[in-house]
């Protein structure tokens, strides 16, 4: 079965700083999703990644699956106290998804 | 337009009882999939439903059961309820975007709580 690995399990962050989230799959990814989730409640959609090299942004995050397609890394610029949360990957097999236990991000005022 | 609705928000039960889950998908949405979510784990998949049948189950029992009604909209139940079942209850459901490729939205969760 495939597993997802997402690193660092924990980020604390000064507000304005660069960081960056990875993600990796046991096995070929075929599309994988990024979600955030506040504590304790729904996830978030933020993107879609499906072909190799593919990359996308939405407003200061941006996601890249490599050439492989057996991992992702997510990343921020210039962040703020809303960035934080947990960020979790999630690889679609056959329309459901499988997720990586998450990235929890503080962000230091 | 309303995303994806759950209800209720939260919920207590105590062991042995039985509960009810409800879902709503996005307009046009006409597939939905559950997801459990314990406390610091990442969502695992219950069920998907598709033209009210069940199209695929994940690695739960079948004390977990589910609904799909006409209207696209779900019900989780699950019966004979164990401490484990503690968690966050996730429903998604699903779109097929403009690239062509499908794209699960997901509703705000019920937090359900076992005594």
């Amino acid at each position: 079965s495939q597993e997802l690995e997402q690193s660092p399990q924990s980020l604390i962050v000064q507000e304005g700083k660069n960081l960056t989230i990875n993600c990796t799959s046991s096995k070929t990814l075929y599309g994988l999703y990024w979600y955030k989730q506040k504590y304790g409640e729904g996830l978030i959609f933020l993107m879609m990644l499906q072909k190799g090299g593919e990359e996308k942004s939405h407003e200061k995050i941006t996601a890249k699956l490599d050439e492989k397609k057996q991992q992702s890394s997510l990343h921020i610029t210039a962040s703020q106290p809303s960035h934080a949360g947990i960020y979790l990957c999630g690889a679609d097999i056959e329309d459901k998804i499988i997720f990586g236990k998450g990235t929890r991000l503080h962000i230091l005022p | 337009d309303a995303g994806v609705t759950q209800s209720p928000t939260h919920l207590i039960k105590t062991r042995g009882q039985q509960v009810t889950l409800r879902c709503s998908p996005k307009s046009g949405h006409d597939t939905v999939s559950w997801y459990q979510q314990a406390l610091g784990q990442g969502p695992q998949f219950i069920f998907q439903y598709y033209e009210e049948e069940e199209r695929q189950r994940g690695n739960f029992p079948d004390r977990f059961s589910g609904h799909q009604f006409p209207n696209y909209s779900s019900e989780l139940n699950v019966n004979a309820l164990l401490l484990g079942d503690s968690a966050l209850y996730l429903c998604a459901s699903r779109y097929l975007g403009l690239a062509g490729r499908y794209e699960q939205y997901f509703g705000p969760g019920t937090r359900l709580t076992v005594t």
